[in-house]
């Protein structure tokens, strides 16, 4: 069956960095998108970027000022967000969610999630 | 960007209740919109997808509407599993956006 398997919590002091991984099994990983999706404490959702496992292609939401990188290793199925220059607000849960290159209004879009890993920054 | 405003921000209902969730975008985004469902510590699912198809293995008292700005989401019978949080999601522009979600809580 589909699944994605994240890494686990991370603990980190303001202005590090954190790499969190993704791993997909049970489908064709390239013929899918992974997308990264966060939650502060209490808070709302927050996209921040896609990634084509394919091409490499990557998209990223603009307001984390190339803080964010999203690569992929095609050799294990594997994908990962990284973000640097942590700062307290960057305290979440990242969640990443498959997505089909066809296009999010295809079903098989956000139809699969890992199950979120913790990342605090605290000094 | 494009803005999702949802409303209302919370809500308390009892069960058997029908309840609407809307999503305003502040530009027009034609049907390039989900719905998702989020319990407590859980990731997020996506209900509704292109604004008013029902994800595979949603039950069908989900359900979607709208196109443009205006969006509705539909509980026609809430049940003591859909106590949770929703959250509209544009994904016709880049970056894509979510509303700030709407907690339905019992009553």
């Amino acid at each position: 069956q589909v699944q994605l398997v994240q890494s686990g919590t991370e603990v980190k002091k303001p202005g590090a960095s954190v790499k969190v991984s993704c791993k997909a099994s049970g489908y064709a990983f390239t013929d899918y998108h992974i997308q990264w999706v966060r939650q502060a404490p209490g808070q709302g959702l927050e996209w921040m970027a896609w990634i084509n496992c394919n091409s490499g292609d990557a998209n990223y939401l603009q307001t984390f000022q190339g803080r964010v990188t999203v690569t992929r290793d095609k050799s294990i199925n594997t994908v990962y967000v990284e973000l640097s220059s942590l700062r307290s607000d960057d305290t979440a849960v990242y969640y990443c969610a498959r997505g089909s290159l066809g296009g999010p209004k295809r079903e098989d879009y956000f139809d699969s999630w890992g199950q979120g890993t913790l990342v605090t920054v605290s000094s | 960007d494009i803005q999702m405003t949802q409303s209302p921000s919370s809500l308390s209902a009892s069960v058997g209740d029908r309840v609407t969730i809307t999503c305003r975008a502040s530009q027009g985004i034609g049907n390039d919109l989900g719905w998702f469902q989020q319990q407590p510590g859980k990731a997020p699912k996506r209900l509704i997808y292109a604004a008013s198809r029902l994800q595979s293995g949603v039950p069908s008292r989900f359900s979607g509407s709208g196109s443009g700005t205006d969006f509705t989401l539909t509980i026609s019978s809430l049940q003591p599993e859909d106590f949770a949080t929703y959250y509209c999601l544009q994904h016709l522009t880049s970056p894509w956006t979510f509303g700030q979600g709407t907690k339905v809580e019992i009553k």
